[in-house]
């Protein structure tokens, strides 16, 4: 049941470009999601979150955009450098899923990112 | 910067025999959670912890597996009696206040080797 999907599962882009890393969902009660960025050998990085009460979320270099009605979220990383090359997953969490507080992600396959320099 | 810290980095163990996977959390957090990776597949939900006692579980997490928290610092994963299939990567994750809109810091990660 892959309530998360990633369905690109490796990209590549010229160093300097913009990287756009897709994830779609199918569980509406989902509220809460989240970008996390791994390295082989490490746990997962957090990386950037939005809020299902809004449509974009900008840090630095990264940028989330939430699609509701099309469930669907978009990372966008501009421009791209070297550092980045990585595994990057969606996750999604919702409060009506779990106890307050103590909420479960569900995570995405994963895109693996490869910047070209 | 804190950090989650797991032990020990890789365990190899014979099918059968019971591990334990450690987990320092963060020091401030109140939400301890495990998750595992099976290699090459996603990143899978296994159980959270909450004051002392499992909030939730997956259909993963069966009666081979339990946790604890035996001494307030400490976050543990055992598994009785490893099979094969147990092989994965393992994920200790801890949340903060436990608001919403918290993300969840994890750690390197355990490499278990089942044989």
């Amino acid at each position: 049941d892959q309530q998360v999907k990633q369905n690109s599962p490796s990209l590549s882009v010229q160093e300097g470009r913009i990287s756009i890393l897709n994830c779609d969902y199918t569980n509406s009660m989902f509220d809460y999601f989240l970008w996390y960025k791994k390295y082989p050998a490490e746990g997962p990085t957090f990386l950037i979150s939005i809020s299902s009460i809004k449509d974009k979320n900008e840090d630095g270099r990264f940028t989330v955009f939430l699609n509701k009605s099309a469930k669907h979220l978009s990372l966008h990383i501009v421009p791209s450098q070297p550092g980045d090359s990585a595994v990057y997953f969606c996750a999604a969490k919702g409060a009506a899923l779990s106890n307050f507080g103590n909420e479960k992600l569900t995570f995405g396959t994963g895109t693996r990112l490869t910047i070209i320099p | 910067e804190p950090e989650v810290t797991q032990t020990p980095s890789h365990q190899v163990t014979q099918m059968g025999q019971e591990v334990i996977l450690r987990c320092v959390p963060i020091s401030n957090h109140l939400y301890f959670y495990w998750y595992r990776q099976i290699l090459g597949q996603k990143v899978e939900f296994l159980v959270s912890f909450y004051n002392n006692e499992i909030s939730e579980k997956s259909e993963i997490f069966d009666d081979q597996f339990s946790v604890e928290r035996p001494d307030g610092s400490n976050f543990t994963l055992k598994i009785r009696s490893t099979k094969l299939e147990d092989s994965a990567m393992y994920f200790c994750a801890s949340t903060g206040t436990g608001g919403r809109n918290t993300e969840a810091f994890f750690g390197q990660g355990t490499r278990l080797t089942v044989v």
